[in-house]
């Protein structure tokens, strides 16, 4: 079965900080990887994604993530957190080939102060 | 393009009322799901469907119920409403050409239905 484990339901960084966020995976086949983010009120949208390839995926607004499979990771980060980055983040796994059933992770709330 | 958008935005129900929920999905999409996602949590699977059938569900009791029409909108229902329902209730579209509802790496999320039970 897959799981995702998010460590840390809580991140405050200052503006300008280094954003780590933690993820880390259980799959028994190779999975395919997200980051969403969720905006109060909103949907969520997808920030970047792992699934064949270069293991250091690049997405908007700044973030990118390394897929590491020997540490079962894949830790979102920014060199430079913005007050606009607040927002909660999800990370998500799923079999590749399957149907579109993702598993979340319960979420990491990132706030910025000045 | 339009993206995915899903109808009521709020609504308030009692316990033991049925509740039905819209969503339209993105132009060019053909497979639809629903995720649960209580407050505090992360989104859960509860089905997807693909040209008007469910092909996968997640670990929801069968009050739980959804339908998918031939422009791809679909509906989630659920009777019997309890407590625990309340939630934000999402739908993602995603999908297209011969995709054939099979994992194509990226879902597309609509505001939410958020329900509140009482």
């Amino acid at each position: 079965a897959q799981s995702v484990t998010q460590l840390g339901s809580h991140v405050s960084v200052s503006e300008g900080a280094l954003v780590l966020l933690r993820c880390n995976y259980s799959s028994s086949v190779p999975p395919y990887l997200f980051w969403y983010v969720q905006y109060p009120n909103q949907g969520l949208q997808l920030l970047l994604k792992y699934t064949t390839g270069a293991t250091l995926v690049k997405g908007i607004n700044g973030f990118e993530a390394e897929f590491k499979k020997s540490e079962t990771s894949f830790h979102l980060t920014k060199p430079s957190a913005h007050m606009s980055d607040a927002a909660e983040y999800f990370c998500a796994v799923t079999l590749s080939g399957g149907y579109n059933k993702l598993i979340f992770g319960a979420g990491t709330r990132l706030a910025v102060h000045p | 393009e339009t993206g995915v958008t899903q109808s009521p935005t709020h609504l308030i129900k009692t316990r033991g009322q049925q509740v039905t929920l819209r969503c339209s999905s993105q132009s060019g999409h053909n497979t639809v799901s629903w995720y649960q996602q209580a407050l505090g949590q992360g989104p859960q699977f509860i089905f997807q469907y693909y040209r008007e059938e469910e092909n996968g569900r997640g670990n929801f009791p069968p009050r739980f119920s959804g339908l998918q029409f031939p422009n791809y909108s679909s509906e989630l229902n659920v009777n019997a409403l309890e407590l625990d329902d309340s939630a934000l209730y999402l739908c993602a579209s995603s999908g297209g050409g011969t995709s054939g509802g099979l994992n194509t790496g990226e879902l597309f999320f609509g505001e939410g239905s958020r329900l509140t039970v009482l």
